[in-house]
């Protein structure tokens, strides 16, 4: 069965550090989602593309926040300077699109954030 | 107001119980959803969507009421293996696939 694949699953790091995180949809999904997932609250989307484009990064944090789908395939999320508050899960989810019967999201493990 | 509530947890419940969680949306024109299951440190997975008409998928039970922008998951005969967080998901329209999430009910199935 197809899967979502992210790295790494688990970071660790200093605030002010820069970390990024990488995401391989499942093959042929268009488009990307970014999540994420704080302790006992439900997933929250940072980021959305369709193919290489973003459609939808209206809750990105842009002043520290970065993500990118260079080729429409896969997609890194970079955070620079990493603060305390960035603690969470993040979550990548692929679909094959837009429409009715195409909009189901598979979610990747995530990857486990924990900034020091 | 947040766009999808859920019913507070956890539900401690023995084998067998049958057990339901509730949901509101706020967006009225809101027109898929779904009910996604997260284990402990896990992603979340597509556990059934909702269709207007009420599903059903072996003991587990959706239904919609779009008059009252509630939305419920029923799970009878209740299985150790269920114990998990179900999370209440909308999908709100014109919005590109955007799903929004609830925060989730903690659900724990004791023997």
């Amino acid at each position: 069965e197809a899967e979502v694949a992210q790295s790494p699953r688990y970071k660790i790091t200093e605030k002010s550090q820069a970390v990024a995180f990488w995401c391989d949809p499942i093959s042929g999904h268009a488009t990307l989602y970014w999540y994420r997932q704080i302790l006992g609250q439900g997933p929250e989307l940072l980021v959305q593309f369709q193919d290489e484009s973003v459609v939808d990064d209206s809750q990105l944090p842009k002043d520290r926040f970065s993500a990118e789908r260079l080729k429409g395939v896969d997609s890194t999320l970079k955070i620079q300077p990493a603060e305390l508050g960035d603690s969470a899960m993040y979550l990548c989810a692929s679909s094959l699109g837009p429409g009715k019967r195409q909009e189901t999201q598979y979610f990747g493990p995530g990857t486990r954030l924990l900034v020091l | 107001r947040k766009e999808v509530e859920q019913d507070p947890g956890p539900f401690n419940v023995p084998e067998g119980a049958t057990v339901a969680f509730n949901c509101t949306y706020s967006n009225s024109a809101s027109q898929s959803f779904f009910w996604y299951r997260q284990d402990c440190r896990k992603e979340p997975k597509l556990l059934m969507s909702v269709y207007s008409s009420g599903n059903e998928d072996g003991r587990f039970t959706a239904q919609l009421n779009r008059a009252s922008q509630y939305i419920s998951l029923l799970i009878r005969d209740s299985k150790l293996s269920d114990s998990a967080t179900y999370l209440c998901v909308v999908n709100p329209p014109n919005q590109g696939g955007k799903l929004i999430f609830g925060q989730g009910t903690e659900l724990s199935v004791k023997p």
